[in-house]
C-alpha cells in the first residue's frame, strides 16, 4: 500500500531553469514531510521539510510546498545546476514513520 | 561530526550463510533505524529503536531476520539462513528522537548480494 507516491520516475532540466518535482499522498495523518537527495552508492540526505500546518518553506534554492487538501506537495529547485543531479525521495512522517516515495531521477544538463 | 557509520560496506555471501550488518548512530541520537532497499519494494522500514529497546518491528520481513541494539552506539542486523531475496541495500539511519520533525540521518548503506 504506497502511501506517498511520485508518479514521474525521472526529469532533464537545463542547467540553470527551474526543476519541480511532485509527490502525493494518501494518509492525512502525516505531519511533516520531507525531501531527500540520494547519490549513487550513498545514502539518502536530508534535504528540506514542511510541517503539515504550513504551506511554504524556503531554504536558498530549495522551496517545498505543501497543498494539503490536495495531498500534493512539490519541491523547486531554482536555479538548477549539474551537482543537483541525483534521486530525489518525498518522504512523509507520522510519529516515527518515515513512508518513502519511489524516487525520482534529476538530471541537470549542462 | 561523524555521521552514522555502517558496516560491511558491501557483502557478497552464499545462500544458507549468516550475515551480520552493523550500525553506529550519530552520538546523541537515541532512536536508531534500519531501512531496507529494493527495486520493486524502494525503501521500507524493517525496524525501529528507541532509547535501545525495538519499539515497531512489524516490518521486518520473516524470522530469518533479527536486529539488537545492546547500547546506545551500536546496533546489528542478521539475517539467518540468508536467500538471494534478502540481496538489497540495508541503511541504518538515526535522528534525535522518534517524533516527526526529528530529521533522520541515514548511514551509506551496506549493499547485501546473496548467491
Amino acid at each position: 500500500d504506497q502511501q506517498v507516491k511520485q508518479n514521474s520516475p525521472s526529469l532533464s532540466v537545463q542547467e540553470g531553469r527551474i526543476s519541480i518535482l511532485n509527490c502525493d499522498y494518501t494518509n492525512s495523518m502525516f505531519d511533516y514531510f520531507l525531501w531527500y537527495k540520494k547519490y549513487p552508492a550513498e545514502g539518502p540526505t536530508f534535504l528540506i521539510s514542511i510541517s503539515s500546518i504550513k504551506d511554504k518553506n524556503e531554504d536558498g534554492r530549495f522551496t517545498v510546498f505543501l497543498n494539503k487538501s490536495a495531498k500534493h506537495l512539490s519541491l523547486h529547485i531554482v536555479p538548477s545546476q549539474p551537482g543537483d543531479s541525483a534521486v530525489y525521495f518525498c518522504a512523509a512522517s507520522n510519529d516515527y514513520k518515515l513512508s518513502f516515495g519511489a524516487g525520482t531521477t534529476v538530471t541537470v544538463r549542462a | 561530526d561523524a555521521g552514522v557509520i555502517q558496516s560491511p560496506r558491501h557483502e557478497v555471501t552464499e545462500m544458507g550463510q549468516e550475515v551480520t550488518l552493523r550500525c553506529k548512530p550519530i552520538s546523541g541520537h537515541n532512536s536508531l533505524f534500519w531501512y531496507r532497499q529494493t527495486m520493486m519494494r524502494g525503501l521500507e522500514l524493517l525496524i525501529y529503536f528507541n532509547n535501545n529497546v525495538p519499539i515497531d518491528d512489524s516490518g521486518m520481513p520473516e524470522d530469518r531476520f533479527s536486529a539488537k541494539m545492546p547500547n546506545a552506539s551500536f546496533s546489528t542486523l542478521k539475517i539467518q539462513p540468508s536467500e538471494p531475496r534478502d540481496s538489497a541495500v540495508y541503511f541504518c539511519a538515526s535522528s534525535f528522537s522518534g517524533h516527526s520533525g526529528n530529521t533522520i540521518y541515514f548511514g551509506e548503506g551496506s549493499w547485501l548480494t546473496v548467491v
